[in-house]
């Protein structure tokens, strides 16, 4: 089993709607939580991170997570087409260990 | 600041030949990561170091690689002898703390012919 777990996708979703972006993980003791933002020919940057259980939000973005269901998820609301890329979910547990998933692909039509 | 910077940015070499990629980490970050980048196998951790001392390498794929970090502002990655399986896009990444957000650099485009 891996240690943080995506669809792949690819997502698609029409401009001006939700997208969600969903991710299990396995470690129970894990405390850290981001969601990070790949676009083609880029490398990763973070567009969020949540470390309680809850909903975090930052501007369209809302991140969820679940300790007890071991989920987190990542919403954005408005989806514009400069939304189309990679999401990529990060794990970190209490060892400082990271776990990248293998990301979604979600695109947005315009 | 200007980030995590990679050299080189792109890399052709034939098979068997010697590769070094270089990373220079934000300052005052402890915390440096190697990561290599496929579209079969996603993003990988190679290796991290912690102040300079690495403390997980289990990612690193064979003894053909091998990171060292001598300072606090330099990190390399050296792949001998390469192989076409080794092209993949490598990135470096730094943190303030274990746990915290990492910091990526642009990566370094490795193709081995």
């Amino acid at each position: 089993q891996k240690e943080v777990e995506q669809n792949s996708g690819p997502l698609s979703v029409p401009e001006g709607a939700i997208a969600s972006l969903n991710c299990t993980y396995s470690d129970r003791g894990s405390q850290s939580f981001f969601w990070y933002r790949q676009y083609s020919g880029k490398s990763p940057e973070l567009i969020m991170f949540i470390y309680s259980n809850g909903d975090k939000e930052d501007g369209r973005f809302t991140a969820q997570l679940n300790k007890a269901s071991q989920y987190v998820s990542l919403l954005i609301r408005d989806s514009q087409p400069s939304d189309s890329a990679t999401y990529l979910c990060a794990v970190s547990n209490t060892g400082n260990q990271f776990y990248f998933g293998t990301g979604t692909s979600l695109t947005v039509i315009p | 600041d200007a980030g995590v910077i990679q050299s080189p940015r792109h890399e052709v070499t034939e098979m068997g030949q010697e590769v070094t990629l270089r990373c220079k980490p934000i300052s005052g970050h402890d915390y440096l990561f190697w990561y290599r980048q496929t579209m079969m196998r996603g993003l990988e951790l190679l290796i991290y170091f912690n102040n300079n001392v690495p403390i997980d390498d289990s990612g690193m794929p064979e003894d053909r690689f091998s990171a060292k970090m001598p300072n606090a502002s330099f990190s390399t990655l050296k792949i001998q002898p390469s192989e076409p399986r080794d092209s993949a896009v490598y990135f470096c990444a730094s943190s303030p703390g274990g746990g915290f957000e990492q910091f990526f650099g642009p990566g370094t485009r490795l193709t081995v012919l």
